[in-house]
Formats: structure tokens, sequence, C-alpha cells
């Protein structure tokens, strides 16, 4: 079974720009949440989707920050216009429907976006 | 207030001896649930281990265990007989389970290197 899958591995981009990141989850899973690392930090909830819905999005830090999970498949992370605080790793997890609280979340690799 | 603290950057241990991990937590949920992941150099975070905050026994999954000491607000993670694949960074997590929301908060993460 294929595991959370995201893309791209590595984005370099420059101030101003936009860029799309795109989560894969494990199929059959309806929770999607993304996390983010900036170096040095912890990693910090940004969202979390059940299916299509977005049932929190308390970690979104501002408006240039747009995450979608049309037909509650993969889920995109844009961001529009790109900082040089957004640079960090951002990662993608799912989870089975019923296991939000106590179960584990299925990480991917993560998507390291570099701003420059 | 940082909700979970690992105080340890870096660790080093000689292969087939044990180490200890160190996290703290503060919560004021009475119903919480602590995760350790491991992230090797690929960028995958991998579930290693969960306890229940109401669980009476401390947790284990083959050469990893959970020191769990609820009144000190600590859970410590114990890896036996240290193995080259065991160095990676490690993240502590916690969920508040009464909260209703469901995202985990981690905390800075130990790079673990384990020395032939």
């Amino acid at each position: 079974e294929a595991g959370v899958t995201q893309f791209p591995s590595h984005s370099v981009i420059e101030k101003g720009q936009t860029v799309t990141l795109r989560c894969d989850p494990i199929s059959g899973h309806d929770n999607l949440y993304w996390y983010r690392r900036v170096m040095g930090k912890e990693i910090k909830f940004l969202l979390h989707f059940v299916k299509e819905s977005k049932q929190d999005e308390s970690g979104m830090p501002n408006n240039r920050f747009l995450a979608e999970r049309t037909g509650g498949t993969y889920s995109t992370l844009k961001v529009q216009p790109a900082e040089l605080e957004d640079s960090g790793v951002y990662f993608c997890a799912s989870s089975p429907p019923g296991q939000a609280n106590t179960g584990e979340l299925f990480f991917g690799e993560g998507s390291r976006l570099t701003v420059l | 207030a940082q909700k979970i603290t690992q105080t340890q950057p870096g660790m080093f241990v000689q292969e087939k001896e044990a180490v200890t991990l160190d996290c703290t937590y503060d919560t004021s949920d009475p119903s919480y649930g602590l995760f350790w992941y491991k992230q090797p150099s690929s960028g995958e975070m991998i579930f290693l281990i969960y306890q229940g905050s109401y669980d009476q026994q401390n947790a284990t999954e083959g050469r990893y265990s959970l020191n769990f000491q609820k009144a000190r607000k600590s859970a410590n993670l114990v890896i036996s007989a240290s193995q080259l694949g065991d160095s990676a960074m490690y993240f502590c997590a916690m969920r508040e389970l009464q909260t209703g929301a469901n995202n985990l908060f981690f905390g800075t993460g130990t790079r673990l290197t384990v020395i032939p």
C-alpha cells in the first residue's frame, strides 16, 4: 500500500512568487493534515481536513496560504506571494476515519520550500 | 507556552547501548495522548510509540519503550540495544483529546547519533 506522497520534494522560488505543494494521502484516509517545520524549530500544525471540509485551520499563518482538498482526495497548499519566512519543510499527514484523536498520523517525506 | 519540550538537541550513544530521549509536556487537558516519531535522513516521519494519559502501564513497542511519569509530565523515549539505523531525528508530540482539536503539538526534536 502506498504511503503519503508529497510533491515536490524540494522547491526553490524567489520572494513574491507562487508555489503549490501537493499531498496524496493514503487511500481511504479521511483525515488530512498539513504541518510546517521552520529550521531549528518545532513542527507546527497548519490545518486539518476531514474529507473535503476544513475541520481546523487555526494554524494557518496568514491569508497568503490557501489549502484545498477538492473531492476529499489529494490536497494542495498554495503560498502566494511567498515570503522569506515561509521557508521550511511542509509535511502532510493522514489518518483513517475515526482515528483523529487517538490514532497515529502517517506522514509523508515533506516538501522543502526555500524562498530566496 | 511551549506544550512539548525536548531539551536535548543532540545525543550520542554507543551501538548496542540503551539511550533515553527526554520529553516533557504541558497541558491542562485531563485526557491526552503522547507520541514519538522518528525522522531518518529520508525525511519521512515514522510513528514509533503511543501513550494515552489514562494508560496504566508504560507503552512498549519492540526496542522502544515510553517512560511515562504523569506527575512530572514527562514522556521519555527509551531505545534499548541501539542500532546504527536508529540514527535520526526524534520528535515527541502530544494531542489534547478533550479540546476537540485534532492537531499534534511537536517538540523541536533530538538528533540521535549511534556510534559504531
